[in-house]
């Protein structure tokens, strides 16, 4: 399967900071997710975006396809930014390989 | 927008017991339905992959017997951990795909099934 390297593996934000949390693939996707993990353990998709640039709110992502790697931006990060971010893509069989995670701390 | 339930969120068991996990989508169809298995601190691992009406299609190092998957209908799949021990406990996610008319296949997932196995 698709080997997804994450970085960094940690990060420790005042509250008001940008972050760049940066994803590689080993090989080419087309579907490409990034997803919030909350304190229970809910993952919430954040973004759809195998290819592009996507904003919603305070985050944005782009992927570059052609270089197998994704960004996801955290602008103006609250408390409620904390958590552990991860980065998952497939290519033809819809079946995910996660990255190891970023872990989130925002300070305030 | 898509929504995938999971029962229970938690449960104890003892060891040698079998536990079910239900997995469904509640505003569409999954003919495929994922299974995935996090230990604390860890990323997620995918188990198996659950298809409607047929065998489950289980990932290198997960054993089939162990971890039984049924997807009898178009909204529900279920994993048992059958003879379960401490080892097994763990935090077990399923995920459906829907697709949007944008044909976006979006990977949902269900709030997870927190198993401690006593």
């Amino acid at each position: 399967g698709i080997q997804v390297e994450q970085s960094p593996p940690d990060l420790i934000l005042q509250e008001g900071a940008n972050s760049t949390l940066r994803c590689n693939f080993s090989d080419s996707v087309n579907n490409l997710q990034w997803f919030h993990q909350n304190p229970w353990g809910q993952l919430i998709n954040l973004f759809y975006i195998p290819s592009g640039t996507k904003q919603n709110g305070r985050l944005s992502a782009t992927t570059v396809a052609t270089e197998r790697y994704s960004l996801l931006y955290i602008s103006s990060s609250q408390t409620t930014d904390s958590g552990v971010y991860f980065c998952a893509g497939s290519s033809n069989d819809y079946k995910l390989s996660f990255g190891a995670g970023t872990t989130v701390t925002v300070r305030a | 927008g898509a929504v995938v339930s999971q029962h229970p969120s938690w449960v104890i068991c003892k060891s040698g017991t079998s536990v079910k996990i239900e997995c469904r989508s509640l505003d569409f169809q999954a003919t495929t339905m994922f299974w995935y298995r996090q230990f604390p601190k860890q990323s997620l691992m995918l188990m198996a992959t659950s298809n409607e009406g047929s065998k489950a299609t289980y990932e290198q190092g997960v054993e089939k017997d162990k971890f039984l998957i049924n997807h009898a209908s178009l909204t529900l799949s279920t994993l048992t951990v059958t003879s379960a021990h401490p080892e097994d406990s763990s935090f077990y996610i399923c995920s459906a795909r829907a697709q949007p008319r944008s044909g976006a296949n979006v990977l949902t997932f269900g709030a997870g099934s927190r198993l401690t196995v006593l």
